[in-house]
């Protein structure tokens, strides 16, 4: 079956914009993970939806928000974008919790402010 | 405060040679353990994983890890490295929430031919 899509790959925005990242989990998955990676402060949790409810958040900025819909799908958004966002951001899907089941990871989006 | 420490930035080896990866674990972690391979440009991909019961876990790819309670660790070997084995690994704990994952600051691995 197919895997974790994120989209788009790549991106490019300027200080103080806003961005929207996109996240399709696996099919039947209803948990949706967000992390954010940086050479500095390595692999952190941003926040986790399930069945379009936030269950689980990190210690981020309310710049950093999501949403999840009803097929699952999530999208995470980050407003007045700062360099220090420059990061990969990866998602990851369950269908249940990871003390019970796999996360699976998407490729990413890797985001570059200038 | 949980967290999981990953003892070496890099490590590098020789084709055929052993891979230790280290990893320690505060005794405040919950006990479900995991260690997750990075390849470059690539999300990340589970290994294996500790969660109750045999505390030698065998995983994906040849590699299996010890959970050791009396010395908070769970390391990460492999008998004989492959040039395929090169990549970034993380060890990684559960946080309170049950879903959400906290990391290692990862270790690299070089594979010398």
């Amino acid at each position: 079956k197919a895997g974790v899509t994120q989209t788009p790959r790549y991106l490019i925005k300027t200080r103080g914009q806003q961005v929207t990242l996109s996240c399709s989990p696996i099919s039947g998955h209803r948990s949706v993970s967000w992390y954010q990676q940086t050479p500095g402060q390595g692999l952190q949790f941003l926040f986790e939806y399930f069945s379009e409810t936030q269950r689980n958040k990190g210690n981020f900025p309310g710049r950093f928000s999501g949403r999840q819909f009803s097929n699952s799908r999530s999208e995470m958004n980050v407003s007045t974008l700062e360099l220090g966002d420059s990061a990969l951001y990866l998602c990851a899907s369950s269908s249940d919790r990871v003390t019970n089941t796999e996360a699976f990871f998407g490729q990413g989006t890797r985001l570059t402010v200038v | 405060a949980q967290s999981v420490t990953q003892l070496g930035s890099h490590v590098s080896v020789s084709e055929g040679a052993l891979v230790l990866l280290r990893c320690n674990y505060s005794s405040s972690v919950p006990p479900y353990l995991f260690w997750y391979v990075q390849y470059p440009n690539q999300g990340l991909q589970l290994l294996l994983k500790y969660t109750t019961g045999a505390t030698l876990v065998k995983g994906i790819n040849g590699f299996e890890a010890e959970f050791k309670k009396s010395e908070t660790s769970f390391h990460l070997t492999k008998p004989s490295a492959h040039m395929s084995d090169a990549a970034e690994y993380f060890c990684a704990g559960v946080g309170t929430g049950a879903n959400n994952l906290f990391f290692g600051t990862g270790t690299r691995l070089t594979v010398i031919p």
